[in-house]
């Protein structure tokens, strides 16, 4: 298994602004995925992060909206840039051995 | 591509009774297979997982779960229902070692006293 926690736990934002979350695992992992849920809904996948390459992000989410760095083994980072109200979401982090995928406790982003 | 749907928005069962959800998906290859539950204003977390083997697979909380390959299934049964398993229960297909997951829109889990 995994355990996964991110910072911050919750935020608010104002219109415009940029957001970086973080995330950390307890053990050396490939890859690492970052998810969003909107109010009510079910997960959908932003990236897929990789030490030492490039993210892999899923169709409808561009680099330059969330950048994503990964400068290591068990940590990562999500920027959600120029915030609007429709970024307005849960964020989660997930990560584990061998194809399973265990799950941070989700970053709770307001935009006003 | 893979999919996943949970054909049940919401169900209501009362304490004490069994459970079933539903889950179907679809994939080219063998599947790597969760169930994961989510509970008001908390993350997920994993209850069950099928990779390979034994097609009834058990989980945590007195949870089970059956892969059919016939049926394109992965049906989740616990027993006997607790309130404090009411929650948001979602399905999700994994492509084994690329790891991500698509996931089903999830079944709402309301128990009855």
């Amino acid at each position: 298994s995994a355990v996964i926690s991110q910072k911050p736990s919750r935020d608010i934002c104002q219109r415009g602004t940029s957001l970086t979350i973080q995330c950390q695992v307890d053990s050396q992992v490939t890859m690492m995925f970052w998810y969003r849920q909107q109010p009510g809904q079910s997960l959908t996948l932003i990236a897929t992060a990789n030490q030492g390459s490039e993210a892999t992000y899923e169709s409808g989410f561009v680099i330059d909206k969330f950048p994503i760095s990964r400068p290591n083994l068990t940590f990562s980072t999500l920027t959600v840039s120029n915030m609007s109200p429709e970024d307005s979401s849960i964020y989660l982090c997930s990560a584990g051995p061998d194809g399973e995928q265990y799950f941070g406790p989700g970053t709770r982003l307001t935009v006003t | 591509a893979q999919s996943v749907t949970q054909p049940d928005i919401h169900i209501t069962v009362s304490e004490g009774a069994s459970l079933e959800l539903r889950c179907n998906y679809s994939y080219g290859a063998t599947p790597y297979l969760f169930w994961y539950v989510q509970s008001p204003g908390q993350g997920l977390q994993l209850l069950l997982k099928y990779f390979s083997g034994d097609t009834l697979v058990q989980g945590i909380k007195g949870f089970e779960a059956e892969f059919k390959r016939s049926q394109s299934s992965f049906n989740l049964r616990k027993p006997s229902v607790h309130w404090s398993d009411a929650a948001e229960y979602f399905c999700a297909v994994g492509a084994g070692n690329a790891g991500k997951s698509t996931f089903g829109d999830g079944t709402t889990l309301t128990v009855k006293p």
